[in-house]
C-alpha cells in the first residue's frame, strides 16, 4: 500500500520553466512533509520540508505548497537551470516523539534542458 | 565531519551468501535508519534506531537484521541473500525526531 503517492514518474522542461511535482498521502497522522533531491550515484539531500501548519513555503528557487483538507503538497521550481536535474522525492513522517520514520513517494526525475 | 558513511560502495553476492553493511555517522545522532532504493518504488525503510540498544522493523525488514552497540554505528547484516535483495541501500541519521535526515552515499548491492 502506497501511503505517498507522487506524479509524475518523470518531467522534462526548459531552463526557465517552473516544474510541479505533486505528492498525496492518506495518513491524516503525517505531520512532517520534506522533498529531497538526490542526483546519480548519491544518497538523497534534504531540499525544504513543511509541516501541515502553514500552507506555503519557499526557499530560495524552490516553493512547497500544502494543502491540507485535501491532503496534497507540491514542490514548485521557479526558474530551473540544468543543474537543478535529478530526482525528487516526496515524504511523510508521523513523529510520534519516539521515532520519526519516512515514507517516501516513487520519486520523480527531472530533466531541464537549455 | 565525514557525515554519513557507508561500505562498501559496490557488492555482489550469491544468492545465499552473508554479508554486513557497514554505516557509520559522526555527528552524534540518536536516530538511524536503514533503506532500500528500488526503480519505481521510491526509498522503504527496512530497520531503525532511535538510540544504542534501541531497534525496531520498519516497512519490509524481512531478510535483514540489525544492532547497535554504539551511537556511531549501525550495520545491516543479510543473513542468506536473495535476488529480491537486489537494491541501492542507504543509511540515514538525524539528531531528533522531525528533523533532517542525513544520507550516507549508498551500497549498491547485487545478488545473482
Amino acid at each position: 500500500q502506497q501511503q505517498v503517492k507522487q506524479s509524475p514518474q518523470s518531467l522534462i522542461v526548459q531552463k526557465g520553466g517552473i516544474p510541479i511535482i505533486n505528492c498525496a498521502y492518506e495518513n491524516t497522522a503525517f505531520d512532517y512533509f520534506p522533498w529531497y533531491q538526490q542526483f546519480p550515484g548519491k544518497g538523497p539531500a534534504l531540499l525544504i520540508a513543511i509541516r501541515p501548519d502553514v500552507s506555503e513555503k519557499k526557499e530560495g528557487r524552490f516553493t512547497i505548497s500544502f494543502n491540507k483538507s485535501a491532503k496534497q503538497f507540491s514542490l514548485h521550481i521557479m526558474d530551473s537551470q540544468p543543474g537543478d536535474s535529478a530526482t525528487y522525492f516526496c515524504a511523510a513522517s508521523v513523529d510520534t516523539g519516539t521515532a520519526s520514520k519516512l515514507t517516501f513517494g516513487t520519486g520523480t526525475r527531472l530533466q531541464v534542458t537549455l | 565531519n565525514a557525515g554519513v558513511t557507508q561500505t562498501p560502495k559496490f557488492q555482489v553476492l550469491k544468492t545465499g551468501q552473508s554479508m554486513t553493511l557497514q554505516c557509520a555517522q559522526d555527528m552524534n545522532h540518536e536516530y538511524m535508519s536503514w533503506y532500500r532504493q528500488d526503480p519505481g518504488m521510491g526509498l522503504r525503510l527496512i530497520h531503525y534506531s532511535v538510540g544504542a540498544g534501541i531497534t525496531d522493523q520498519g516497512e519490509v525488514p524481512n531478510g535483514y537484521n540489525v544492532s547497535r552497540s554504539t551511537t556511531e554505528d549501525f550495520p545491516l547484516r543479510l543473513l542468506s541473500a536473495a535476488p529480491s535483495q537486489t537494491s541501492v541501500y542507504f543509511c540515514a541519521s538525524t539528531d531528533r525526531v522531525g528533523n533532517e535526515q542525513f544520507f550516507g552515499p549508498g551500497t549498491r548491492l547485487t545478488v545473482l
